[in-house]
């Protein structure tokens, strides 16, 4: 595709319910980050991949927090047990060479969640 | 602990004026700074970089300006137009860490008027 797309676009959970944010990056994009910006505030790191191989999750909150990217293209990022904290836009971002190499990064519209 | 803030939440200004807007940073580690662009309802869009070795880096009506002994970056747009309102994040790279890997401050709302 053109650009990051990012699935859905709008989540809205029950406080417990387990949720799953989908990314599929720019084709041959080898980075793909993920980050959550909560109201008012700006995008916060939650992780990142270089193709497959997750580099760094320093930024999950808590191991309710999962995020894979099997095959080296589309990530999925889970939520078990959805508290109202998690209530954010959830914002995919890929670049295409690896994470160590300047790069800008091209991010996608985000899904916002919302736990009632 | 806030390591890149904006302290301005907002900022408006009048069609082909000057636009500044600030960010200061703690964190002596941060080596490539960026700025960042977003429109309601979309991800944030790539503006303009610049690296801790360099003072200023131009490209067409953005400037970014580095001061390290002040810890502070500004962004100057002129002319302004109506279609640069948008909100503005300022964001930084630690040095040893991933370029995509950035820290952002909060964002400041700029309105450019006709």
């Amino acid at each position: 595709g053109a650009g990051v797309s990012q699935s859905p676009r709008y989540k809205v959970a029950k406080r417990g319910q387990d949720v799953a944010l989908r990314c599929d990056p720019i084709s041959g994009h080898v980075s793909l980050f993920w980050y959550q910006q909560a109201l008012g505030q700006g995008p916060e790191f939650l992780t990142y991949f270089q193709n497959e191989a997750q580099l760094d999750k320093s930024g999950l909150p808590s191991d309710r927090f999962f995020a894979e990217r099997p095959e080296g293209s589309v990530s999925t990022l889970k939520i078990q047990r959805t508290q109202q904290e998690d209530s954010a836009v959830y914002l995919c971002a890929s670049s295409y060479t690896d994470s160590h190499t300047n790069s800008p990064l091209h991010f996608g519209n985000g899904t916002r969640l919302t736990v009632t | 602990d806030q390591q890149v803030k904006q302290n301005s939440p907002s900022l408006s200004v009048q069609e082909g004026r000057i636009s500044i807007l600030n960010c200061d940073y703690t964190n002596s580690m941060f080596d490539y700074f960026l700025w960042y662009k977003k429109y309601p309802a979309e991800g944030p869009t790539f503006l303009i970089s610049i690296s801790s070795i360099k003072d200023k880096n131009e490209d067409g009506r953005f400037t970014v300006f580095l001061n390290k002994s002040a810890k502070h970056l500004s962004l100057h747009i002129v002319p302004s137009q109506p279609g640069d309102s948008a909100v503005y994040f300022c964001a930084a790279k630690a040095g040893g860490t991933s370029y995509g890997k950035l820290t952002f401050g909060q964002g400041t709302i700029l309105t450019v008027h006709p």
